[in-house]
């Protein structure tokens, strides 16, 4: 049975840091692996997909990476925005479109 | 037991036909959204509902219509199917806005 953890659970830091939020899984047998912001009001926003073959993604200041043999993957944010403060969740994707998430990372940028 | 449960797991239609998709969660949830997961299984908002009122519509077709007779309902109706529909349609729940979502198993739609 899939297991998706996120650490840490909630994070802060002052705005114009790097950042890395981390996911790690227990079944490597996934079809890809998604990163989620999710905003009071706005469901969830996709950010990045990433499948199973490929090894990262990046978009704008953001970039996934994707470690399958040890059940990894991790969310860089580069120069933090106050508008990035959301809660991230991973997820993984089955051929059987099953889903699983993790419990997300509690973002906080200080101003 | 089932927490969202969408009907039909699979649907297969043609072209031009009116379809629906119905979802129910019996978790007592004020908030329930519909995603649509593409043919590479990127998953996108499509609508989102708290109690009975819209209050999310991406950018998606007129032909989709959401209807949330109540709370545990919210139901996809899709007029006028064009081969680009085919997809995973799932249906999640959520205490609120910002909570945990509750996902159903998906509906295949299938437009031949």
């Amino acid at each position: 049975k899939q297991e998706v953890t996120q650490i840490p659970a909630a994070l802060s830091v002052p705005e114009g840091e790097n950042l890395v939020l981390n996911c790690s899984f227990t079944d490597s047998a996934i079809y890809n692996l998604q990163w989620f912001r999710q905003d009071p009001g706005k469901g969830l926003t996709s950010l990045l997909l990433i499948q199973s073959s490929q090894r990262e993604q990046t978009s704008g200041r953001l970039n996934a990476s994707l470690d399958k043999s040890s059940g990894r993957s991790t969310l860089y944010i580069a120069a933090s925005q106050p508008g990035d403060s959301a809660t991230y969740l991973c997820a993984t994707i089955r051929g059987d479109d099953k889903i699983i998430f993790g419990k997300g990372t509690r973002l906080h940028i200080l101003p | 037991d089932t927490a969202v449960s969408q009907t039909p797991k699979y649907l297969v239609t043609q072209m031009g036909n009116d379809k629906s998709i119905k979802c129910e969660q019996n978790l007592g949830h004020d908030t329930m959204y519909w995603y649509k997961q593409d043919s590479k299984k990127f998953l996108k908002i499509m609508f989102s509902y708290n109690n009975k009122e819209l209050i999310i519509n991406e950018t998606v077709p007129n032909r989709f219509s959401p209807k949330s007779p109540d709370k545990a309902h919210l139901n996809l109706h899709i007029n006028s199917l064009e081969l680009g529909d085919s997809a995973v349609y799932f249906c999640a729940s959520s205490q609120r806005t910002n909570s945990p979502l509750h996902f159903g198993n998906g509906t295949r739609l299938t437009v031949t």
